[in-house]
């Protein structure tokens, strides 16, 4: 079946700009997250949705990244006034709840790179 | 609080010979186990889970993993390597109490695999 998609796969913009990046999750899945992978680095845990359930945005690096899930299903991540460290690659999963609700499962990423 | 060390930033083998990935864990519950492999510019790809059921974990692409909690590790390995196999892995810990839906994910820092001709 199809997986988890996202869009852009790439993207470039100018410092200052705002950018969104979307998540498609795989049918039925209720859980979603969002990851950042900077150059060299693992993978750093930024947002989590559950349902209706409040989202859990402690990994959230400031007050210019925020997201969104509509209708449980698609995800739309914002980074208000870009920055160059926000360069990174982004990855959106998504998981079942229940028995198997550690599997996450990965799209492809959004590239962003801030000029 | 949960943690992940890879041992190993980059390793280098030759194609045909056995691949030995290592991952040590720190975990305050009952952790599953993972390991994912990223080629490049791809996604990630679930290699093999560990959730308790059985030690020694089979994956896709004939890999496997052992979970030895006395040592705290979850070690990836491969009896024979191919070429197709170069491409970045990830040992990953998910821990959290049970009891709450979401199980938080912690990567390590990934580990670059060289497959020699």
């Amino acid at each position: 079946g199809a997986g988890v998609s996202q869009s852009p796969s790439n993207k470039v913009t100018e410092k200052g700009k705002d950018v969104e990046l979307r998540c498609d999750p795989i049918s039925g899945h209720t859980a979603l997250y969002w990851y950042r992978q900077s150059l060299g680095q693992g993978l750093e845990f930024l947002i989590y949705f559950q349902g209706n359930s409040a989202p859990d945005k402690s990994g959230l690096p400031s007050d210019r990244f925020s997201a969104e899930r509509t209708g449980g299903s698609v995800s739309t991540l914002t980074i208000q006034r870009t920055q160059q460290e926000d360069s990174a690659v982004y990855l959106c999963a998504s998981s079942l709840v229940g028995l198997d609700t550690d599997t996450q499962y990965f799209g492809p990423g959004t590239r962003l790179t801030v000029l | 609080a949960q943690s992940v060390t890879q041992l190993d930033s980059h390793v280098s083998v030759s194609e045909g010979t056995p691949v030995l990935l290592r991952c040590n864990y720190s975990s305050s519950y009952s952790p599953s186990l993972f390991w994912y492999v990223q080629h490049p510019n791809k996604g990630l790809q679930l290699l093999l889970k560990y959730t308790s059921a059985a030690t020694l974990v089979k994956g896709i692409n004939g890999f496997e993993a052992e979970f030895k909690k006395s040592e705290t590790s979850f070690h990836l390995t491969k009896p024979s390597a191919h070429m197709s196999d170069a491409a970045e892995y990830f040992c990953v810990v998910s821990d959290g109490p049970l009891d709450t839906g979401r199980r938080a994910l912690t990567f390590g820092s990934g580990t670059r695999l060289q497959v020699q001709p």
